[in-house]
Parts: structure tokens; C-alpha cells; sequence
């Protein structure tokens, strides 16, 4: 089955303890992205993907960071968590990082609830 | 600044009822839009797109969206609601040459019997 899946699905940890949320793909994806939801303000891209070891930034990026080592995995670390990154963490990727735009569809994991207190 | 408004925070209606959630976007050049849903406690899935063609697109499941260039909207439709159809809809643009997309704040339909 085709599928984007997130780990862990919840998460409640403390101010300044580095975590780790994963992000898998099995459709041989090249693009893949980070965003948060909050009430009132939808999603914001907060990393991207368009290629193995080819990140950028989006529209949200302070206090985390990517990796894409391979196409597969995308990662996000929060090295010092804080309050204001309490959050609905999705991940989602889609075959086209720039070429077709029929590719363009983006297929999104469950998402990841991090409470940092 | 690229930006994506969706007008209508929350959007009640009973059911049979006609329904149309609002998107505008900013933007002078080409784009490509989408339409995603989100039931409770999960993911977004794609409703319907607007990539090229005709400016009227529709979903398996009887949603219609309109293309509007001169006004830049993206207007989401359905004649008749069902209960099930409750959720929260986000508009999204990707700007032609880019690699980000920018969804809207989302509009949750409530469908009432």
C-alpha cells in the first residue's frame, strides 16, 4: 500500500530535550516536506525536499532542522524544543520536486502531535 | 507576499443543503491549485486539482472548484452535503517554477441533520 508514514504518532516531552520525529515514503518520491498546523493559521512549510541531500528552507524554519540521506527517509530534529513548537507535525511527499505539474499531488502521513512543556 | 485566504473560518449547513467555501489567492502569474480535505485525526487528502484546461474541476464525490484567473479564486462547490462530507477543506497554490506550496487557514464544514 501506498503510504506515507510518521513516528512516533503523539509526543509530550520537555524545553531543551533534542527529539527526533521520522518520515518514510514507499512511492519513490523525490519530494518531501515538513509542515505544522495550528488553529487559524492552516499549514506552514517548514522544511523541504527536492532530492536526496537537496533541502531548503520554508516558510517556518527556525528551531529545526532536516536530513534527506536517502529518498525514502526525510527527519525532522528539533535539537532544543521549546513551547511555541507544540504543534500537528505532518509530513508529505509527492513525485514531482519540479518537472510535471500532474506530479504535483502531494500524499500526506497521520501526523505527529508534539506537546513540548 | 504569496498568500492564500480562505474567507470563511467555520461553514455550518444542514444537510442537502448547498455549499461553497472560498479561496482567493495573491499572485499575477501562473498557478496550479488544490483543494485538500481533512477528516478527524488524520492526514490531508487531495479533494481536487486545477493544474490546466478547463476551468471547472471536479471530484469523485460530487465537489466541484472553479478556476476564476481575473479575480484569482479557487471556490469550492457541492449542490447537496452529507453528513460524512464534515471536515476541514484546505485550499493550497504552488506557484509555477516553484517548489512551495502554501495552503490557506482552512475552512471546517459542519454538516448538521
Amino acid at each position: 500500500e501506498a503510504q506515507v508514514t510518521q513516528n512516533p504518532r503523539y509526543l509530550i516531552t520537555v524545553t531543551g530535550k533534542k527529539l527526533t520525529v521520522t518520515c518514510s515514503q514507499n512511492m519513490n518520491h523525490e519530494y518531501m516536506s515538513w509542515y505544522r498546523q495550528d488553529p487559524g493559521l492552516g499549514l506552514r512549510q517548514i522544511y523541504y525536499s527536492m532530492n536526496v541531500e537537496v533541502t531548503d528552507k520554508g516558510d517556518v524554519p527556525e528551531g529545526y532542522k532536516v536530513s534527506r540521506k536517502e529518498k525514502r527517509n526525510f527527519p525532522l530534529i528539533l535539537e532544543s524544543p521549546s513551547p511555541n513548537q507544540t504543534s500537528l507535525y505532518f509530513c508529505a511527499s509527492s513525485a514531482g520536486g519540479g518537472t510535471s505539474p500532474s506530479l504535483y499531488e502531494q500524499y500526506f502521513g497521520p501526523g505527529t502531535r508534539l506537546t513540548v512543556t | 507576499a504569496q498568500s492564500v485566504t480562505q474567507l470563511d473560518s467555520q461553514v455550518p449547513v444542514f444537510e442537502e443543503a448547498p455549499v461553497e467555501l472560498r479561496c482567493n489567492y495573491s499572485s499575477s502569474v501562473s498557478v496550479y491549485l488544490f483543494w485538500y480535505v481533512q477528516y478527524p485525526n488524520q492526514g490531508l487528502q487531495l479533494l481536487l486539482k486545477y493544474l490546466s484546461g478547463s476551468t471547472l474541476v471536479e471530484s469523485i464525490n460530487g465537489f466541484e472548484a472553479e478556476f476564476n484567473k481575473s479575480q484569482t479564486s479557487f471556490h469550492l462547490r457541492k449542490p447537496s452535503v452529507h453528513i460524512s462530507d464534515t471536515a476541514e477543506y484546505f485550499c493550497a497554490v504552488r506557484y509555477t517554477g516553484g517548489f512551495k506550496t502554501i495552503f490557506g487557514a482552512g475552512t471546517r464544514l459542519f454538516v448538521k441533520a
